[in-house]
Formats: structure tokens, sequence, C-alpha cells
């Protein structure tokens, strides 16, 4: 049984063009969740989802940031427009119930050059 | 609104020292607290999972409490190795059904 898979690993875009970064949760599991982590910072919650429906987007900006799960393929996570500010380490975890344990992907490095 | 803490933030310690990492959180109100080690550029990795019903949880040399009424949680470490110096993180999860996560503690070991 594959664990999270993330992909790509690494990403490098320019100011101004798109990132999406994709996830495969484990199989079964039916609960993914975004996380952000910036350089010497914890890891930031952004959005939670199940298949074809977001349920809690609250750490996720406003503007530019979106995310889906549809029901077939993986979750992605797009930023439209990159800045500077938006270079992170992209998690991705999956679960199988909304409070059962939760498994990380290896994440996607985004750098904004 | 949940918040972690984790004390100390960097600890240095000797091979074979027995240790203990320190987690408190404020809410109370939680299903279950996991702890994850993360090596520098990869991802986390799930080393335990304590219900809120259960007060241990050991695998290995690894072993975590939960006090849940006083929001604590402590992660014990037999007999360090080189291959421990992680950063070591606490996440409760609670009605949110998020994980919040502390910053964690990265922990060297000393060959």
């Amino acid at each position: 049984n594959a664990g999270v898979m993330q992909n790509p690993r690494h990403l490098v875009r320019r100011r101004g063009q798109e990132a999406r970064l994709r996830c495969s949760p484990m199989k079964g599991h039916s609960h993914v969740y975004w996380y952000r982590q910036l350089p010497e910072e914890g890891l930031k919650f952004m959005v939670y989802l199940q298949k074809e429906n977001i349920i809690d987007e609250s750490g996720m900006p406003k503007e530019r940031f979106s995310a889906e799960f549809p029901k077939e393929g993986p979750s992605i996570l797009r930023i439209q427009q990159v800045v500077r500010g938006d270079s992170a380490a992209y998690f991705c975890a999956s679960s199988l119930e909304g409070n059962t344990e939760a498994f990380f992907g290896q994440g996607t490095r985004l750098t904004v050059v | 609104k949940q918040e972690v803490t984790q004390i100390p933030a960097a600890l240095s310690v000797p091979e074979g020292e027995n240790l203990v990492l320190n987690c408190s959180f404020t809410d109370s109100a939680i299903y279950n607290l996991q702890w994850f080690r993360q090596d520098p550029g990869k991802g986390l990795t799930s080393l335990l999972l304590i219900q809120s019903s259960q007060r241990e949880q050991t695998s290995g040399r690894l072993n975590a409490s939960l006090d849940k009424s006083s929001g604590r949680s402590t992660l014990y470490i037999a007999a360090s190795q080189p291959g421990d110096s992680a950063t070591y993180l606490c996440a409760p999860l609670g009605g949110s059904e998020k994980l919040v996560f502390g910053k964690g503690t990265k922990l060297t070991v000393n060959p």
C-alpha cells in the first residue's frame, strides 16, 4: 500500500505564473488535508477536503489559492499568479476518517523566482 | 482556537541518554494526539497516535503519554541513537478535524 504521494517534489515558478500541486491519498482514504510550512515555521493548516467537497478552507488565503479533490484523480492545490512569499513546502495528508490517524506525503517545495 | 507549545525548542544529548519531549495544548476537547518526526527536507512520519481515552501508547523505544485534562503530552525516547536526530512534532486533533501543530523540538543525538 503506497503512502501519500505528492508531485512534483520540487517546483520552480516565476512570479505571476501558476503552480499546481498534486496529492494522491493512501488507498481507501477519502479525507485530504493541505498544510504549508515556511522556513523555520510550524505547519499551518490550509484546507480540508473530502471527495468533491471542501469541508474547511479557513486556512486558505482569500485570493489566488484554490483546492479541489475530484471524484476521480488526485487532490490539486492551485496557486495563481505566484509571488515570492508563496515559496514554502506544501504538505498533503490523508486519513481514513476525519478523526483517525493522518499520514503525510513528502511535500512539494515551491520556489518562486 | 487550539494552540500548541513544545518545550524545549531544541535539545542536544549524547547517545544512549533517555529523554523527554513536552507538548502542551490549550483546548482539551480532543479526539486524539499524534506525534511525528520530520527529517530535514522531508515529510512527516507518524510515530504514535494516542486516543483521548488512552493515557499511554508505546512503540519500540518510544512511549507517549497523554493527560487530556491538563492539556499535556510527553514523548519519552529511551536509549537515544544518532538516527533519532530529527524535529519532533505533536499535533492534537479536535472537533475541527484538523491537526494543529506546534513548532516542534529539534533533537540532536551526538555519537
